[in-house]
């Protein structure tokens, strides 16, 4: 089946460094879709992507849309404590039943 | 706008009770809502998809008749976990989707922990 792999796993970074991430399919997707999951709690869109190609920004968060429809990646500048958390990617599948499927995830600490 | 709304945030409770959990949509219809599963260190597994006024389709794997999943109104949905088990303790997460062209907004979760 569809597998959505992040990499890396985790990252433990220095308050103000520079954050990259990624997310690779074995299949084609139309959408990408960047969450941040906080402990205990449901995850937030951070930044949607539709057009292959296409680079979105959402403040100090980056996001684009693979050329080859197969990768999204994500990259956080100048990163905060609060940056702390789950990252996942996400991207729809099973026609147009807007399932979604979700990434491994990357998990972000920042240390002040 | 868009919140989602889940209850309770925490549950804990005996092997072989059922425990219900609700999902509202606070200022928006939502035509559907999904529910998921995430087990500690892991993503999000999705369970079932619930159309209002119609029965849920379920995921390959998932037990209809343990999972049993309500759609009664445009904004809220039900999750009931049956003669819930340890091994169903996990982290339940809902989402409702108001158009199809629109992203889902998710709920905070429920905790559900099973003794």
């Amino acid at each position: 089946g569809q597998q959505l792999n992040q990499s890396p796993q985790s990252m433990f970074i220095q308050e103000g460094e520079d954050v990259s991430m990624n997310c690779t399919s074995s299949s084609i997707f139309n959408t990408w879709l960047w969450y941040k999951q906080d402990p205990g709690e449901g995850p937030v869109l951070l930044i949607a992507l539709y057009k292959a190609g296409e680079l979105t920004s959402n403040g100090r968060l980056t996001a684009q849309f693979g050329i080859t429809r197969k990768d999204s990646f994500l990259n956080i500048s100048a990163s905060i404590p609060s940056d702390v958390g789950i990252y996942f990617c996400a991207g729809p599948y099973g026609g147009a039943t807007n399932k979604l499927i979700f990434g491994t995830g990357t998990l972000l600490a920042v240390q002040p | 706008g868009a919140v989602v709304s889940q209850h309770p945030s925490w549950v804990i409770c005996k092997s072989g009770t059922s425990v219900k959990i609700e999902c509202r949509s606070l200022d928006f219809q939502a035509t559907t809502m999904f529910w998921y599963r995430q087990f500690p260190k892991q993503s999000l597994m999705l369970m079932a998809t619930s159309n209002e006024g119609s029965k849920a389709t379920y995921e390959q794997g998932v037990e209809k008749d343990k999972f049993l999943i309500n759609h009664a109104s445009l904004t809220l949905s039900t999750l009931t976990v049956t003669s819930a088990h340890p091994e169903d303790s996990s982290f339940y997460i809902c989402s409702a989707l108001s158009r199809s062209d629109q992203p889902q907004h998710f709920g905070d979760g429920t905790r559900l922990s099973i003794l």
